[in-house]
């Protein structure tokens, strides 16, 4: 009964290489998220879908690319690794926006991506 | 830009004593305010929320907010070791329509040392 999941739990990959990341909530909530902890343990968001309408892009590299097939999935494709791409991605959900009044986020268990 | 602002830590408190972490922020329209705990290697847990001013309590957790001076803190009494974790404080920040943001601390480092 896992409530935000996501998978792979860990991605090795190289240099160049596409790679993509799965996520699911059965929360029945409407807004989910893509944030990047770096190795400072700093999260920072990448992307947001309310609806499966994208609302926050932050300023990522458009070799992240995010899709919301459905109110319940979110995937993050990315293309051409980095080095500086390493970091846990973790996927979160929310019933409504996090702007809005008391709409705590639920995270998934992150995927550590390291890239070689 | 939107910030919150924590101390880095690391926070050590000897079993049994109280830990009290701070956290400062820059959006004077911000009203729901967090509480995560981050356990090495695991994703954020959400502990504590609180949206008016004063405390709010919960078992050996409190959250105390005040909104004039931007400043929320969360209390743990009688530390345990299990408490060692970092703990990142949250922020909403809504800019209108359907943006805005949860807007997330560096966190801080606690130990609690048996």
């Amino acid at each position: 009964d896992t409530a935000v999941s996501q998978t792979p739990k860990y991605l090795v990959t190289q240099m160049g290489n596409d790679k993509s990341i799965k996520c699911e909530q059965n929360l029945g909530h409407d807004t989910m998220y893509w944030y990047k902890q770096d190795s400072k343990k700093f999260l920072k968001i990448m992307f947001s879908y309310n609806n499966k309408e994208l609302i926050i892009n932050e300023t990522v590299p458009n070799r992240f690319s995010p899709k919301s097939p459905d109110k319940a999935h979110l995937n993050l494709h990315i293309n051409s690794l980095e080095l500086g791409d390493s970091a846990v991605y973790f996927c979160a959900s929310s019933q409504v926006p996090t702007g809005y009044y008391n709409s705590p986020l639920h995270f998934g268990n992150g995927t550590r991506l390291t890239v070689t | 830009q939107k910030e919150v602002e924590q101390n880095s830590g690391p926070l050590s408190v000897p079993e049994g004593a109280i830990a009290s972490l701070n956290c400062t922020y820059s959006d004077r329209g911000s009203q729901s305010f967090f509480w995560y705990r981050q356990y090495s290697g695991k994703s954020p847990e959400l502990i504590m929320s609180i949206y008016s001013n004063g405390d709010k309590e919960d078992g050996r957790f409190t959250a105390q907010l005040n909104k004039a001076s931007q400043y929320v803190s969360l209390l743990i009494r009688d530390s345990q070791p299990s408490d060692s974790a970092t703990y990142l404080c949250a922020v909403n920040v809504f800019y209108g329509g359907s943006q805005g943001n949860l807007i997330f601390g560096k966190g801080t480092k606690l130990s609690v040392k048996p």
